[in-house]
């Protein structure tokens, strides 16, 4: 079955970049089938989807508005993995981030990173 | 402020029937399908129903899902310990282009 295992840091430090990545086993990411997201989670904003990326004869990535200016979701085909940038963090960004397999219907998840950003 | 709509909490004793209802509208829950999705204590949360209505396979048939216009809702019947988590509701939001979820739903088994 396809499992999905998250590394990066813990901590960032405010305005610094915030980089995670998720690596795929039982799948691949340029899967015509499949999507690949990131998620957060917060006490004070709840769920929020980030983005995804997915491929389909060529790449398509989108972005939710509310990050869509700080945020990039990349594909590496050689380590069969994908990966979170979101620039300029603040503490408001602080969250457990979590990746997920779509389309339509997000599964499964990674085990999710708690980022703190604190300096 | 989430997108969709769900009660904070929710409780019931073991081997009642519970009802978490989630409410949204015409650019998601009104145009595409709700999943729902099972949190238990530090941890990711698992797919739970999909489709409105369809479970994964090993989820138990004690859980079903339902969708009606703008509304959705998740039932547990034959109430067990092991329930105890939050749930949440999800569907794409096409004005937004993307997944809005629920606030969750925090289930307590008396």
């Amino acid at each position: 079955q396809v499992q999905l295992q998250q590394s990066g840091p813990g901590l960032v430090k405010p305005s610094q970049t915030l980089s995670l990545t998720c690596a795929i086993s039982g799948d691949s990411v340029s899967s015509n089938s499949a999507a690949w997201n990131w998620i957060r989670q917060s006490p004070s904003r709840g769920l929020e989807w980030l983005g995804r990326t997915y491929y389909r004869s060529k790449w398509y990535t989108y972005y939710a508005l509310s990050v869509k200016s700080r945020i990039t979701i990349n594909a590496d085909t050689s380590k069969n993995q994908f990966s979170l940038q979101l620039n300029s963090v603040t503490p408001e960004d602080t969250a457990v981030y979590y990746c997920a397999r779509g389309p339509s219907a997000l599964n499964p998840w990674g085990q999710g990173t708690l980022v703190t950003v604190s300096s | 402020q989430s997108v969709l709509t769900q009660p904070p909490s929710a409780s019931g004793t073991p081997g009642q029937r519970v009802i978490i209802s989630c409410s949204g509208s015409s650019s998601n829950i009104g145009r595409d399908t709700v999943n729902w999705y099972q949190q238990l204590p530090g941890t990711a949360p698992k797919l739970l129903i999909y489709s409105n209505n369809q479970r994964p396979s090993g989820v138990p048939d004690r859980f079903s899902g339902s969708k009606a216009g703008t509304s959705a809702s998740l039932a547990i019947s034959g109430l067990q310990s092991e329930d105890e988590a939050d749930y949440y509701c999800a569907a794409w939001d096409g004005s937004l282009n993307g997944w809005v979820f629920g606030g969750g739903t925090k289930l307590t088994v008396l």
